[in-house]
Order: C-alpha cells, then structure tokens, then sequence
C-alpha cells in the first residue's frame, strides 16, 4: 500500500532555532518527492521537489534530503522565524495514475518567541 | 503568473441549495484537480482533468459535480450537500501529468454546509 509517514506530528521550537522534520514513504513506483507548507486555511505552497537521482535541494531557509534507498526524506530549517509556523506535508507522486500525489498527514510546527 | 485564484474564498450554503467553487489559472496548465481537506488532515483528490477531459473521479458522491469550461477554468457545483461535507476545497493545476511537473495549488474556499 502507497503511504507517507512523517514524524513528529507537531513540533514546538524557539525562534532562531534549527529543526528537522522526517519523512518515511513506501511509493511505488516512485516518481518523485515534494516538501509543502500550509498556513492554517490556505492552500499549500511547494518549498521543494526531488526526483530520484537528487539527494539535496534548497530553497532559502529550507533544505530537503532525499535517500531513495532507505525512502526517506528530511525538511532542515535554518534560522527559524515566527513565520515559519505552518504544517508542513510531505508528499510522494507515484509513478503511474498519472503521477498521483501520496500525501503525509503533515508536522505542525509552531515557532515560539 | 504562478497564482492559481479560487473564488469565493468563503462560502456558507444550505443543504438544499446549489452553489458553484470556481478556479481559474492563466499558466498554460493542461491538468488541473480538485482535492477536499478537513481540519487537521492532508487534501483528499477528489477530480482531475486532463486536457478538459475528467481522467480521474475518485468515487466522489454525485452531488459534486465538476466542469471544466475551457482549459484554463474548472469549476466544482454544489447541490444538496451534507454538514459532512464542510471542508477546505482546493484547487491545484500542473502543466502535466505530475510525474514530471509542479503543482501549483490556489488558496482554497473554506465551505460550511449548515
């Protein structure tokens, strides 16, 4: 069965602060890996998309690994701030069905002052 | 242009009336989705056309009923909903099939069905 597991389900950090959010998936076949971040009531916004042969990509403050091996995925973020506050969903698109996207159920994190 | 604008961005409705979401995109996509997302869960796929034709319907129940006018609008009707279906509903397009390309999500329309 196509999954996303991410961990943890919420996350509470101080602002200036490093974090590093997982994400576990059992896709297959796998076509690629995507980070989003979703304010609460919006819609989500694409932070970074990974195709099998990428380990690393950066966008700013945020940089994802991906180990096509292990099918795992990691979301760093440097420097937080207050903004950074959102869920962030980790998602997979499968390699058939058009490219189905497979969605974890998110991390809340939540920047403190 | 990488906005994809759905309208209205709130919408409260009776279970007998009938309603319509519309989304609009201006990036040349041809595939474009509609997906529902409770509180607190990730977006459910509900439809997705393809070059103006419906590829995927998720055994999603008749009273939504979608159209794609021309390939740069898709709109979702509404009629006779239930309170179950109060959600978050986002609309999202992609220049193809997502095994390749990006996707591009619009700002939602929060719905309450009272």
């Amino acid at each position: 069965k196509n999954q996303v597991e991410q961990s943890p389900q919420s996350l509470i950090i101080l602002e200036g602060k490093n974090c590093t959010l997982q994400c576990n998936y059992t896709v297959s076949p796998f076509s690629n890996l995507r980070w989003y971040k979703q304010d609460t009531g919006r819609g989500p916004v694409s932070l970074t998309i990974m195709t099998f042969s990428e380990n690393t990509k950066s966008n700013g403050r945020y940089t994802a690994t991906l180990d096509a091996d292990t099918k795992q995925s990691s979301l760093h973020i440097t420097a937080s701030q207050l903004s950074d506050s959102a869920s962030y969903i980790c998602v997979v698109s499968a390699g058939n069905q058009g490219g189905k996207l497979i969605f974890g159920q998110g991390t809340e994190l939540s920047v403190k002052p | 242009d990488t906005e994809v604008t759905q309208t209205p961005k709130h919408l409260v409705m009776g279970m007998t009336n009938k309603k319509s979401l519309k989304c609009e995109q201006h990036m040349g996509h041809r595939a474009m989705y509609w997906y529902k997302q409770k509180a607190k869960k990730p977006p459910e796929l509900m439809f997705v056309y393809s070059y103006e034709k419906l590829s995927i319907n998720e055994s999603v129940p008749s009273r939504f009923s979608p159209e794609c006018p021309n390939s740069s609008l898709l709109n979702l009707h509404l009629h006779a909903l239930q309170p179950e279906d109060s959600a978050l509903y986002l609309c999202a397009s992609s220049q193809g099939e997502l095994m390749n390309t990006e996707a591009f999500f619009g700002q939602g329309t929060r719905l309450t069905v009272v």
